[in-house]
């Protein structure tokens, strides 16, 4: 079956302006999670949803940044007033739901470069 | 948030070679350890997801080994080809969210 697809892959905008980033976990998934990779930097948490709720938002690393899921599906992260900083990779995965020793299948991400 | 480490920080290979490199983790309240395989331009790819102290698993020429009690993995590539050419990240997991390394690109030479 299909995998996580994130969209768009490249999204170039200027500063201050909204963006928003799409995922679309795999079928049946419960689990959602949101990463990025800034330059120079390791993967970091965003953001859980687990169905349609986030019960850890603690990795949003501003009130800029927020992020909704519906359907238990599709995930919209979208970031106001884009800052420099923002500049990463925005990733998505999921799993199947939650448990921990569960796979977390990525997307290819979302590079994000504000101008 | 956990601190993982990975080293070293890159490493090139001649074609044919074995190599190997380390992820460390916290030892206390471990629940699982994930090996990924990251190519550019790509979506990070599931190696394995480790629980068990002494557990070793392979995947074709790569395999790895665990140890929760000192808090480390060990990834191997036997023979290595240039297609395994890509960054390898290890993760702990914290209840369900991912704690990074830095990763090891590993770059091989034919």
């Amino acid at each position: 079956g299909a995998g996580v697809s994130q969209s768009p892959s490249n999204k170039v905008t200027e500063k201050g302006k909204d963006v928003e980033l799409r995922c679309d976990p795999i079928s049946g998934h419960t689990a959602l999670y949101w990463y990025r990779q800034s330059l120079g930097q390791g993967l970091e948490f965003l953001i859980y949803f687990q169905g349609n709720s986030a019960p850890d938002k603690s990795g949003l690393p501003s009130d800029r940044f927020s992020a909704e899921r519906t359907g238990g599906s599709v995930s919209t992260l979208t970031i106001q007033r884009t800052q420099q900083e923002d500049s990463a990779v925005y990733l998505c995965a999921s799993s199947a739901s939650g448990g921990r020793g569960e796979t977390q299948y990525f997307g290819p991400g979302t590079r994000l470069l504000v101008l | 948030i956990l601190n993982v480490e990975q080293s070293p920080q890159s490493l090139h290979v001649q074609e044919g070679d074995s190599t190997n490199f380390t992820c460390s983790f916290p030892s206390s309240n471990f629940y699982a350890l994930h090996w990924y395989r990251w190519e550019t331009a790509k979506s990070p790819e599931a190696l394995f997801v480790m629980t068990l102290n002494g557990d070793e698993k392979k995947k074709g020429r790569i395999s790895a080994t665990l140890n929760t009690k000192e808090g480390y993995s060990y990834l191997y590539i036997k023979g290595s080809q240039p297609e395994d050419s890509a960054t390898y990240l290890c993760a702990s997991l914290n209840d369900y969210k991912l704690s990074f390394g830095a990763g090891t690109t590993v770059t091989v030479r034919a």
